[in-house]
């Protein structure tokens, strides 16, 4: 059963604490995404990565950081330089980059759920 | 610059009515759209995506969208309404041309359908 996972589906964070939220997918994809979610502000892109060992910053990408050491796997790390991390976190991917598969839809996860207490 | 604008916050609709989701779009190149459905605490999920040809695409449960040129729009609509369809829908686009190939998608639109 292919798709992407999204670990842990709800995540507490205490203030000035690092949290990683794991982002896994067995598409073989080479495209993968982490979007923001905040009620009434749709998607926002925090960063995305084209193919493993690469990655660039998306519009939102202060407080966040994110690894691609492997092509299934893109974690996503919120800082506690986050000020404001409380949000519904999506990973998505998709297939090749290049100019001529742009006509591919993305895949979603799931979701993580973070909240600061 | 690609933009997406979803101009209702919400729409309302009873069962068994017709259903429309506006969507508009601005892109440099030949404009590649998308739709997407998100249930409450869920991911998104994939319906349809126009990239070339007829103008008119069928998508998943019994969804379909229109593609106008001119009016630079890419509405969502289906005949008859389920209450199940009640959801958060979103529109993207990515320029097929050229430029970045990351989407731009709208705020959303949330759809309630009422028995």
């Amino acid at each position: 059963d292919g798709g992407i996972t999204q670990s842990p589906k709800y995540l507490f964070r205490k203030e000035g604490q690092n949290v990683t939220l794991s982002c896994e997918q067995n598409l073989n994809h080479d495209a993968m995404y982490w979007y923001r979610q905040d009620p009434g502000q749709g998607l926002r892109l925090i960063y995305y990565s084209q193919i493993v060992n690469d990655f660039q910053k998306g519009d939102i990408a202060e407080g966040y950081s994110v690894s691609r050491e492997k092509k299934e796997s893109f974690p996503l790390t919120v800082t506690s330089a986050q000020k404001n991390p409380t949000a519904f976190y999506l990973c998505a991917s998709s297939p090749q980059t290049q100019s001529g598969d742009r006509y591919n839809e993305q895949f979603f996860g799931p979701g993580t759920r973070l909240t600061v207490l | 610059a690609q933009s997406v604008a979803q101009p209702e916050d919400q729409v309302n609709v009873a069962e068994g009515n017709p259903l429309t989701v506006k969507c508009t779009y601005s892109v440099s190149g030949n404009p590649y759209l998308f739709w997407y459905v998100q249930y409450p605490n869920r991911g998104l999920q994939f319906l349809l995506k126009y990239i070339t040809g007829d103008n008119l695409v069928k998508g998943s449960y019994g969804f379909e969208a229109e593609f106008n040129k001119s009016q630079t729009s890419f509405h969502l609509k289906k005949p008859s309404a389920l209450v199940s369809d009640s959801a958060l829908y979103f529109c993207a686009v990515r320029d097929g041309t050229g430029g970045s190939y990351i989407p731009t998608f709208g705020r959303g639109t949330s759809l309630i359908v009422h028995p």
